[in-house]
């Protein structure tokens, strides 16, 4: 199946700083990419829709300026959390289908805790 | 939006024993994946099925798109099964997935 890495796998950070988890398709081109966050014990919300030359989109309830998406090249999105509060600390995953329609495949995912 | 309900919210089972676990959907779908959450939190595709039935060793699956739901079968369960079972659906036409909360198993030795 393809293959779907994410950076870091984890990271601490102080309240008030920014953080960036980046997805990467390894082996094939991803037009769209998605960012879910899962709180401890619930299941996985979809965030946001990160697509290649335009702009993300975002669920409803999700602030847009707080995080910002990037969708930087046809193998790269970028999740960028700005002034992270401790309410932000959970487990951030992306997925990719490699064709529209297609299986999605999802990215190990990064723990973000905010001290 | 469409609704995905996974039922029992919880399962524990003697190594062995075998068990279905059931995913509801209340819309049609275009995509429907079954997936285990290993302890790290990966999500490990068990199954892309939209409609049919698929099998792979110990696992299978059925969906039967017309009525809105999927089950995911499990027999001869092992501890190595434990863990969070998700169900995703995608019905926007837009390759987004919805998950349904999930079910939690546990195996005992």
């Amino acid at each position: 199946g393809a293959v779907v890495s994410q950076h870091p796998s984890w990271v601490i950070c102080k309240s008030g700083t920014s953080v960036k988890i980046e997805c990467r398709s390894l082996d094939f081109q991803a037009t769209t990419m998605f960012w879910y966050r899962q709180f401890p014990k619930q299941s996985l919300m979809l965030m946001a829709t990160s697509n290649e030359g335009s702009k993300a989109t975002y669920e409803q309830g999700v602030e847009k300026d707080k995080f910002l998406i990037n969708h930087a090249s046809l193998t790269l999105s970028t999740l960028t959390v700005t002034s992270a509060h401790p309410e932000d600390s959970s487990f951030y995953i992306c997925s990719a289908p490699p064709d529209r329609g297609d299986e999605q495949y999802f990215g190990p995912g990064t723990r973000l805790t905010v001290t | 939006g469409i609704q995905v309900e996974q039922s029992p919210p919880d399962l524990i089972l003697q190594e062995g024993a075998n068990s279905t676990l059931r995913c509801n959907f209340s819309d049609s779908v275009n995509n429907l994946q079954w997936f285990h959450q290993n302890p790290w939190g990966q999500l490990i595709n068990l199954f892309y099925i939209p409609s049919g039935t698929k099998q792979n060793g110990r696992l299978s699956a059925t969906t039967v798109a017309t009525e809105r739901y999927s089950l995911l079968y499990i027999s001869s369960s092992q501890t190595t099964d434990s863990g969070v079972y998700f169900c995703a659906v995608e019905h926007s036409g837009n390759n987004d997935m919805r998950f349904g909360a999930g079910t939690r198993l546990t195996v005992k030795p």
